[in-house]
């Protein structure tokens, strides 16, 4: 079945530490997302790339990095620069046409130690 | 500057009907997309709309009125399964074919 995999799940960082979230879809899509959720806040864009080996930053970018290497992948690092990073991550594709919805992933939801 | 505006939180019974509004201010409008997200899963696809008027897709009816800003989502014969959040989401051009979501709205639904 077609879809979009995030992993882990769960995630624990410590200070000073950099995570990566992983972001996988076999739904040939070209366009990918990332999206932020806090509590009572919405998603919140943090980067999005419409074709591989490019990508842009959103509204939140800052302390984030991503990399669009294939097509099916678009991994997010949640460096040490994010000093606020508990939240729920969201990683979502679409086929990069206006009138097509977003797929999303289970999420990762990451917590600080 | 980009905002949409959803209630907060809304109940209802099941068998009833409820209306979920969404008013938007965004610098351009390429359509607006409906989701349903249960309590920590992924938001899944409901409804999107391009023109003024009304899509009707089973239970679930979506609204759209460009000039005023506005679309509402109807949930006719409720469920308690339908209790979740409902998030208003614009394409507004401003970052490729990415969303702007709204805060979005929970439903509950009591029997």
């Amino acid at each position: 079945d077609g879809g979009i995999t995030q992993s882990p799940k769960y995630l624990f960082r410590k200070e000073g530490q950099n995570v990566t979230l992983s972001c996988e879809q076999n739904l040939n899509h070209d366009a990918m997302y990332w999206y932020r959720q806090d509590p009572g806040q919405g998603l919140r864009l943090i980067y999005y790339s419409q074709i591989v080996n490019d990508f842009q930053k959103g509204d939140i970018a800052e302390g984030y990095s991503v990399s669009r290497e294939k097509k099916e992948s678009f991994p997010l690092t949640v460096t040490s620069a994010q000093k606020n990073p508990t939240a729920f991550y969201l990683c979502a594709s679409s086929t990069g046409r206006r009138n097509q919805p977003q797929h999303f992933g289970d999420g990762t939801r990451l917590s600080i130690l | 500057g980009q905002n949409i505006d959803q209630p907060t939180e809304m109940t209802a019974t099941e068998g009833a009907i409820v209306q979920i509004n969404c008013t938007y201010q965004t610098s351009g409008f390429n359509g607006l997309f409906w989701y349903q997200q249960h309590a920590g899963e992924a938001p899944t696809f409901l409804s999107y709309n391009v023109l003024d008027g009304l899509e009707e897709k089973g239970r679930f009816s979506s609204f759209l009125s460009r000039s005023k800003g506005y679309s509402y989502l109807l949930l006719k014969e409720l469920q308690m399964k339908d209790s979740a959040s409902y998030l208003c989401a614009v394409d507004s051009n401003q970052a490729g074919t990415a969303l702007i979501f709204g805060k979005g709205t929970t439903l509950s639904v009591s029997s």
